[in-house]
């Protein structure tokens, strides 16, 4: 069955410290990735979609995410954290239908 | 632009008893869908709906669980009779394009969190 792991539960930053959670999906085929962020108190939100061409993905608050087909990976990448980024992270996969697949969600600290 | 709404916020009832949670979609978003993620696992697809019609129910759990969409606009999902296990967080997203074309994405309420005891 179609399966997304990303590997830490939990991450604790200092502010200006870089950012890399790691996301793995388990489907072969054409996929469509996502990272959804949820803040405190808030509605989950897209960060960025990886649909097809460039594998290095931009998005919103200087987010980045790199799809590697080989690896089966999305990471999720920021090169200076923030104590605003402090959230929940969400990889998902769009390999089926209309269903996005989840993984189990990442949430980040970052102290100031 | 109103975003997804989804009411209540947070219900709190008694294992048999039944509860009712509404969504409100973006004006104009076809698509519908409920997720739900429960003891802080993963977030689980339920069922998705373009307009009033079911085009995927195949993360319904049970048959505990009904949802509807009349008239193609607002969302119910009802439980009935409530078990322990379905406490969690329902989440309501609509969309306008599909997941597979490149302007696709789900759009998100805060979500109804359900508490059985």
């Amino acid at each position: 069955a179609q399966s997304v792991s990303q590997h830490n539960h939990h991450v604790i930053l200092s502010e200006a410290a870089s950012l890399e959670l790691g996301c793995n999906y388990s489907y072969g085929g054409t996929v469509n990735l996502f990272w959804y962020v949820q803040y405190p108190g808030q509605h989950l939100q897209l960060l960025l979609k990886y649909f097809s061409g460039d594998p290095l993905v931009k998005g919103i608050k200087g987010f980045e995410a790199e799809f590697i087909k080989s690896k089966f990976s999305f990471n999720l990448r920021k090169p200076s954290v923030q104590w605003s980024d402090t959230a929940e992270y969400f990889c998902a996969v769009n390999a089926k239908g209309n269903m996005l697949t989840f993984g189990g969600g990442t949430r980040l600290m970052v102290k100031p | 632009e109103a975003g997804v709404t989804q009411f209540p916020s947070h219900s709190v009832i008694e294992k048999g008893q039944t509860v009712t949670l509404r969504c409100d979609p973006i004006s104009g978003h076809d698509n519908l869908y409920w997720y739900r993620r429960v003891m802080g696992k993963e977030i689980k697809f339920l069922l998705h709906f373009v307009k009033e019609s079911k085009q995927d129910e195949s993360g319904m759990p049970n048959n505990r669980f009904l949802a509807e969409r009349t008239g193609g606009t607002y969302s119910t999902l009802k439980v009935q009779p409530a078990e322990l296990e379905d406490s969690g967080v329902y989440f309501c997203a609509s969309s306008q394009d599909s997941l597979y074309v490149r302007t696709g994405e789900l759009f998100f309420g805060e979500g109804s969190r359900l508490t059985v005891l």
